[in-house]
């Protein structure tokens, strides 16, 4: 059974900071992973899906790496700005199924 | 607005009635699906659709849930005889097959709270 875990559960980092934010999953026979962004009590934004055939996507200020082998994505947030302040969820959808399934998120504080 | 839309946002009942939700997704898309996220939580699969057709169902998706997408355009949620634990955010999404990437787009969702 897929299992998906997020690490740090949340950060707190003043402005300006680089910072990666972990997912890490049990089962590395995924389809693709994607990152999204969730406003306090709104719905998810995506920010980055990477195919399971690519090892990242670049999108702005942010890169998200894919190593299937190990079982591990990152989200690097380059210049951390108060904006970017939310909770990032990563999901990844297996092979012979449509559903994603999602870690629990990484709420993260970017103070002035 | 082109997005997914989803009504009501906020819902509050009592338990003991019963609630639908309507989630309208992108116009293009044939792939609907059905979220419910707790606080604290990511969000967990409900259900999902292929145009007119429920291809998949979540085990939390007990017998006083029911979807239907009934033109294979929107869709419906409804719970029968709510229970406190019912309450969430329900969120829906769509995305277009006949692509390689099936990237899901989310709607703002429906708060439940059941009193």
């Amino acid at each position: 059974k897929q299992e998906v875990t997020q690490i740090p559960a949340a950060l707190s980092v003043p402005e300006g900071e680089n910072l990666v934010l972990n997912c890490s999953f049990t089962d590395s026979a995924i389809y693709n992973l994607q990152w999204f962004r969730q406003d306090p009590g709104k719905g998810l934004t995506s920010l980055l899906l990477i195919q399971s055939s690519q090892r990242e996507q670049t999108s702005g200020r942010l890169n998200a790496s894919l190593d299937k082998s190990s079982g591990r994505s990152t989200l690097y947030i380059a210049a951390s700005q108060p904006g970017d302040s939310a909770t990032y969820l990563c999901a990844l959808r297996n092979y012979n199924t449509d559903k994603l399934i999602f870690g629990t998120g990484t709420r993260l504080q970017v103070f002035p | 607005d082109t997005g997914v839309s989803q009504n009501p946002r906020h819902k509050i009942t009592k338990r003991g009635q019963n609630v639908t939700f309507r989630c309208d997704p992108i116009s293009e898309h044939n792939r609907l699906y059905w979220y419910r996220q707790t606080l604290g939580q990511g969000p967990e699969f409900l259900t999902y659709f292929q145009n007119e057709a429920q291809l998949e169902k979540s085990r939390l998706l007990s017998d006083r849930f029911s979807a239907e997408r009934p033109k294979g355009s929107f869709s419906t949620l409804e719970i029968q005889r709510t229970e406190q634990g019912d309450s969430a955010m329900y969120l829906c999404a769509s995305s277009a097959s006949g692509t390689d990437l099936y990237e899901q787009y989310f709607g703002p969702g429906t708060r439940l709270t059941v009193t």
